[in-house]
C-alpha cells in the first residue's frame, strides 16, 4: 500500500526560530510532491511543488528539498512567525490508470509561541 | 473569483439517517476530489471525478457511500444509514485538470463539512 509518512508528528518552537519538517514516501510511480499548509478549520493550501528532477525550491520563508533516490523531502521554515502555526502536509501524486491521485501524509502540527 | 464552496459547514445527524454533502468547485475546474479527515488523522481519499465520470472510486469505505457530479460542476457526497464512525470532516477539492499535466495542478480545497453522527 502506498504510504507517505511525516515527522515529527508535532513541533513547538519560539517565534523567530527555524525548523525543518520531514516527509518519507514509498509511493510508486512518483509524479510530484507538494507541501500544503492547513490552518485550523480550513482546507489545505499549496505551498510548493517538487517534481522528480528538482532538488530545492523556495517560496518566501519556506524551502522544500527532494531526494528522489531516497524518497525523502523536507520543508524548512526560516524565521518563524506566529501565523506559521498550522498543520503542514506532504502530498505525493501517484499515477493510477491514467490519473494522478494525491496521497496525503498525516501532517506535522507546528505551534509557534511568542 | 470564488473558491471551492462546501455546504453545510456543520451537520449533526442521528445514527441511521442519510446525509448529503455538497461541493461547488471553482468554475472551469474539471477535476474534483472528495477526502475525509478524522480527528488527528491525515486526509483519506474517497473519490475522484474527471468531468462527470469517476475514474477512481477506490477510496469509498463502503456501499453506504456514493457520490455524483452533474454538469461537470456541483458534486454531492451521500452517506446512507450513517454510523458513528462516519463522523469526520469531509473535504472537497477541485483542480483545473488531472492527467493532462501529470497531476501537477494544485488542489484548491473548500473549508469542509464537519459531520457528527450521534
Amino acid at each position: 500500500k502506498n504510504q507517505v509518512e511525516q515527522s515529527p508528528q508535532s513541533l513547538i518552537i519560539l517565534e523567530g526560530k527555524n525548523c525543518t519538517l520531514q516527509c518519507n514516501y514509498t509511493v510508486s510511480p512518483f509524479s510530484n510532491l507538494r507541501w500544503y499548509k492547513q490552518d485550523t478549520g480550513r482546507g489545505p493550501v499549496s505551498l510548493t511543488i517538487m517534481t522528480f528532477s528538482e532538488n530545492t525550491k523556495s517560496n518566501g520563508r519556506y524551502t522544500a528539498t527532494l531526494d528522489a533516490d531516497t524518497k525523502q523531502s523536507s520543508l524548512h521554515i526560516t524565521a518563524s512567525q506566529l501565523s506559521d502555526s498550522a498543520s503542514y502536509i506532504c502530498v505525493v501524486s501517484v499515477a493510477s490508470g491514467g490519473s494522478y491521485i494525491p496521497t496525503f501524509g498525516r501532517g506535522t502540527s507546528l505551534i509557534v509561541h511568542p | 473569483g470564488a473558491g471551492v464552496s462546501q455546504s453545510p459547514s456543520n451537520k449533526v445527524t442521528e445514527k441511521g439517517k442519510d446525509v448529503e454533502l455538497r461541493c461547488d468547485p471553482i468554475s472551469g475546474h474539471t477535476a474534483l476530489y472528495w477526502y475525509r479527515q478524522s480527528l488527528g488523522q491525515g486526509l483519506e481519499f474517497l473519490i475522484y471525478f474527471q468531468g462527470n465520470s469517476a475514474p477512481d472510486k477506490s477510496g469509498l469505505p463502503s456501499d453506504r457511500f456514493s457520490a455524483e457530479r452533474t454538469g461537470g460542476s456541483v458534486s454531492t457526497l451521500t452517506i446512507q444509514r450513517t454510523q458513528q464512525e462516519d463522523s469526520a470532516v469531509y473535504l472537497c477539492a477541485s483542480s483545473p485538470r488531472n492527467s493532462g499535466d501529470r497531476g501537477r495542478s494544485p488542489l484548491h480545497f473548500g473549508n469542509g463539512t464537519r459531520l457528527t453522527v450521534t
